[in-house]
């Protein structure tokens, strides 16, 4: 009965190709966010959604493109997939500025 | 300067050892502090939420913002093998959701039995 449950939890695909990362929460949050985990572990925003709504959009290249059908859903799509791009990807919803951590995406692109 | 500072350790102590994780941050408009606790090959989890200066307990846990210094702490009483992960330390400028976490690199504990 995950919280908050993204798939795939492992993605290995080639430079250029195009993938996409899913995400759903149940806990009833009205906010969800995508981040991004180097390989040093530093952990950095991407994106903050509020009830469907784009709220933050940090400095990101294009080819990141959220997308949320509902509350509980928010996906990752990226495409032109670049070697830079290989990181963990962890998917969050908050309820009053708590977060709760998916148990992230391990993208690695050859 | 970077936002938040944080010791990458690693730290490497014995079972039964008093642990004392830091932070130091550059934005004075930061309010809110927070501690996540991660597993390898897992999600950060939230362990301690502080708003202000001063204390918070929580069982073997105590967070401790001194907000004139721009310096945050975790201290783990009686340390357990089980507590061996990365310690992340984050701070925002406001509790609501619409406002970004900025996150310290983490510390990387391990409690030998």
């Amino acid at each position: 009965d995950t919280a908050v449950s993204q798939t795939p939890k492992y993605l290995v695909t080639q430079m250029g190709n195009d993938k996409s990362i899913k995400c759903e929460q149940n806990l009833g949050h009205d906010t969800m966010y995508w981040y991004k985990q180097d390989s040093k572990k530093f952990l950095k925003i991407m994106f903050s959604y509020n009830n469907k709504e784009l709220i933050i959009n940090e400095t990101v290249p294009n080819r990141f493109s959220p997308k949320s059908p509902d509350k509980a859903h928010l996906n990752l799509h990226i495409n032109s997939l670049e070697l830079g791009d290989s990181a963990v990807y962890f998917c969050a919803s908050s309820n009053g500025g708590k977060l709760f951590f998916g148990s992230g995406t391990q993208l690695s692109v050859l | 300067q970077k936002e938040v500072e944080q010791d990458p350790g690693p730290l490497s102590v014995p079972e039964g050892a008093i642990v004392s994780l830091n932070c130091t941050y550059s934005n004075s408009a930061f309010q809110y502090f927070m501690w996540y606790r991660q597993y390898s090959r897992k999600g950060p989890e939230l362990l301690m939420y502080t708003y202000s200066s001063g204390n918070k307990e929580d069982g073997r846990f105590t967070a401790q913002v001194d907000k004139s210094s721009k310096y945050i702490s975790l201290f783990i009483r009686d340390s357990q093998p089980s507590d061996s992960a990365t310690y992340l330390c984050a701070m925002s400028l406001g509790g609501g959701s619409n406002y970004k976490l900025t996150f310290g690199k983490g510390t990387l504990l391990t409690v030998n039995p």
